[in-house]
C-alpha cells in the first residue's frame, strides 16, 4: 500500500459526460501527479500539483482540468468524453517537487467510456 | 515520438535464473532513470533509480546498468523469483523536472 488513495476505482460512463477523479496523497505529501494509461502505452504525464498550485503541464488536453485543494488532494476533471479518453488514470505524490524525488502512486482509476 | 523505449513486451525466465529488463532512450537532456514495478489492479511501485552520474546501482538483487553513450539502461534481477512476475516500466526525467517520462513496460514471468 502506497499510502495514495484514488477514488472511484472503476466508472463507466457515456461519450459527451463529464466526470471527476479524486486523489489523496500520501500524508505530507504536497506534490500530486496525474498520468494516463491507455491501452498498450506506458504512462503518459498530464499535470502536476504542488502545494495548491500548478507546476507543470504535460499532454493534458482542454477537456481535461485538475486542481488541487488546501487539504492537498486533488480532482481530475474530464470532461465532453470521447471513445479514446478510456484508459487507468494515475495519481502519484512526493514529498516536495524536487525531480529525484520518489513519485508514490495510487492503484488508478479504470474509466470506460461508451 | 517516444522518447523512453522497452522493444521487449515481455520476457520469461526460470526461477534463479538472471532476468534482464532492457530501455533505450533518445533524449540526451534525460539525467535520472527509475523503474517501477506494477503488479495488475495495482499502481506502479518505485523499484530502483540510477543518476546520469553513475553507471550502475546495487539494491538487494535488483542492479541497474546505465550506458549513457549508447543511450541505454537495464535492470537485472539476480537471482529471479516468481514473485518477481509483473510488468516493469523504465521511465526517465530531464533535469529539474520532476515529469516522468515513460516506457510502455516489459511484462516479466518467472516460472516456477
Amino acid at each position: 500500500d502506497s499510502g495514495v488513495t484514488q477514488t472511484p476505482k472503476h466508472l463507466i460512463t457515456a461519450t459527451g459526460q463529464r466526470v471527476t477523479l479524486r486523489c489523496s496523497p500520501r500524508s505530507g505529501d504536497l506534490s500530486v501527479y496525474w498520468y494516463q494509461q491507455s491501452l498498450d502505452q506506458g504512462l503518459q504525464f498530464l499535470i502536476q500539483y504542488y502545494n495548491g498550485e500548478e507546476r507543470a503541464k504535460g499532454n493534458i488536453l482542454e477537456r481535461f482540468s485538475a486542481q488541487q485543494f488546501p487539504d492537498l488532494h486533488s480532482e481530475l476533471n474530464l470532461s465532453s468524453l470521447e471513445l479514446g479518453d478510456s484508459a487507468l488514470y494515475f495519481c502519484a505524490s512526493s514529498a516536495w517537487d524536487s525531480s529525484t524525488d520518489t513519485q508514490y502512486f495510487g492503484p488508478g482509476t479504470r474509466l470506460t467510456v461508451l | 515520438d517516444q522518447q523512453v523505449k522497452q522493444n521487449s513486451p515481455s520476457l520469461s525466465v526460470q526461477e534463479g535464473r538472471i532476468s534482464i529488463l532492457n530501455c533505450d532512450y533518445t533524449n540526451s537532456m534525460f539525467d535520472y532513470f527509475l523503474w517501477y514495478k506494477k503488479y495488475p489492479a495495482e499502481g506502479p511501485t518505485f523499484l530502483i533509480s540510477i543518476s546520469s552520474i553513475k553507471d550502475k546501482n546495487e539494491d538487494g538483487r535488483f542492479t541497474v546498468f546505465l550506458n549513457k553513450s549508447a543511450k541505454h539502461l537495464s535492470l537485472h534481477i539476480v537471482p529471479s523469483q516468481p514473485g518477481d512476475s509483473a510488468v516493469y516500466f523504465c521511465a526517465a526525467q530531464q533535469g529539474g523536472s520532476e515529469k516522468l517520462v515513460f516506457g510502455k513496460g516489459t511484462k516479466l514471468t518467472v516460472n516456477p
